[in-house]
């Protein structure tokens, strides 16, 4: 079943905007990460934020972690078009086979040159 | 690239019929886990592999089988094909050192349409 729910399903901008996407989840983690994938092929691994960080930072990305209300942000910064792709929470659950991934439905990010 | 690559990329079967799909694990991984992904979907955890053994499972049948080889590449077998088998499956390649398990690395993936 379904852990994480990206929200919005689908987001449209144009070059050089910021993209955010947001994610969230129902039980204890161990941590939480955001992948990518182009066009239903492999995924991605972009970055991985623990359940006692509260924010992370991988170049044009940024994450940012509230376990209070259960939920992430990815903000990509200067969006270009080779950034239009599928992005996926994925959350590493407490009590659960280690490193298994429960994975949410998607954002589907287009970017517009 | 991550150094995981599964075979065959495509593959079309017929309902009723076996499948056996490869993944070759990056170098020195230990543990491979297998996803499906529907259409729209994200994917969802069939099972995991760590040295040869079964290591945890999701909410599949018993038709859907696994094996780890000494070198840690791994095969996801699937009998009795139904339609609503027809997916994208990835795998993941990670080291598991005690209980600790690092950065999974995912292949390509195959994909499977039963008609």
């Amino acid at each position: 079943s379904q852990q994480g729910e990206e929200d919005p399903q689908a987001l449209s901008i144009q070059e050089g905007e910021n993209a955010t996407m947001n994610c969230s989840y129902k039980t204890s983690i161990n941590n939480l990460q955001w992948y990518r994938q182009n066009s239903g092929r492999g995924l991605v691994h972009l970055i991985l934020i623990r359940s006692n960080e509260r924010e992370k930072h991988s170049g044009r990305l940024r994450v940012t972690l509230d376990t209070s209300k259960k939920s992430s942000s990815l903000l990509i910064t200067a969006s270009r078009a080779a950034d239009t792709a599928s992005y996926f929470c994925a959350t590493n659950d407490r009590g659960s086979t280690l490193g298994r991934l429960y994975f949410g439905r998607g954002t589907q990010l287009t970017v517009w040159p | 690239e991550t150094g995981v690559t599964q075979s065959p990329t495509h593959l079309i079967k017929t309902r009723g019929q076996q499948v056996t799909l490869r993944c070759s694990s990056q170098s020195g991984h230990n543990t491979v886990s297998w996803y499906q992904q529907a259409l729209g979907q994200g994917p969802q955890f069939i099972f995991q592999y760590y040295r040869e053994e079964e290591n945890g499972r999701g909410n599949f049948p018993p038709r859907f089988s696994g094996l780890q080889f000494p070198n840690y590449s791994s095969e996801l077998n699937v009998n009795a094909l139904e339609l609503d088998d027809s997916a994208l499956y990835l795998c993941a390649s990670s080291l598991r050192t005690g209980g600790i398990l690092d950065e999974q690395y995912f292949g390509p993936g195959t994909r499977l349409t039963v008609t």
